[in-house]
């Protein structure tokens, strides 16, 4: 176990709807990572908070949006999905950017139909 | 733009033997990550590598990275059906984004008997 919870670990919704990603960091970590995996993209960064503030974007459509609230925890928003949307989405935690090591939580498996 | 490519992407091999995936990467990068992936599952971290000629040993899997050519390598020495995986490298971007990982495509191991 990691120590970073997402919620939930699986959800199924219909194109054209939004959903919310949650991840609470590991104890201590002040840094969040949100990325995607799918099966023709692979594994790629989305967003970076630190601290509650936006640190860096990656590949991260307009459709999609995060935020890092004040106890540190994380939420992705996905907003008028898309059959290529379904992915699985991993958070990550790390104490701050880019000095340590980043631990990964279980993924949310986004599935749209 | 950073960029990692893994070879090979697909490995079958039987147990016993000994084989090598290779991580290259683009540009200049602080440190670069081995993850482990089972089907379905989150990422566990193997190795971080640091500094040039790092290398790094548990059981019978050992990583290594050359900075000046910007390749890492994951040797499987004598390997067992429980290694089967898709490995990840990970490369830190430091890029002026500060933290986020940029993987390769990974490699799936599948060790017959």
């Amino acid at each position: 176990d990691s120590g970073v919870t997402q919620t939930p670990k699986h959800l199924i919704t219909a194109t054209g709807q939004r959903v919310t990603l949650r991840c609470s960091p590991r104890s201590g970590d002040l840094s969040v990572y949100w990325y995607q995996q799918s099966l023709d993209q692979g594994l790629q960064f989305l967003i970076q908070y630190y601290n509650g503030e936006e640190r860096a974007k990656g590949n991260i459509l307009e459709r999609f949006s995060a935020q890092q609230f004040p106890d540190l925890h994380s939420e992705l928003n996905l907003s008028s999905l898309e059959l290529g949307d379904s992915a699985l989405y991993f958070c990550a935690s790390s104490v701050a950017p880019g000095e340590t090591e980043a631990f990964f939580g279980q993924g949310t498996r986004l599935t749209v139909v | 733009e950073l960029k990692v490519e893994q070879n090979p992407l697909f490995l079958s091999m039987q147990e016993g033997k000994n084989y090598t995936i290779y991580c290259n990467y683009s540009t200049t990068s602080d440190r670069l990550y081995w993850y482990r992936q089972d089907p379905g599952k989150s990422l566990e971290s193997l190795f971080v590598l640091l500094s040039n000629g790092a290398v790094k040993q548990e059981g019978r899997l050992m990583a290594s990275l050359d900075t000046k050519a910007r390749l890492s390598t994951l040797h499987i020495t004598a390997a067992v059906h429980d290694l089967s995986a898709t490995y990840f490298c990970a490369v830190g971007d430091i890029g002026g984004s500060q933290g986020n990982l940029i993987f390769g495509k990974g490699t799936k191991l599948s060790v017959k008997p």
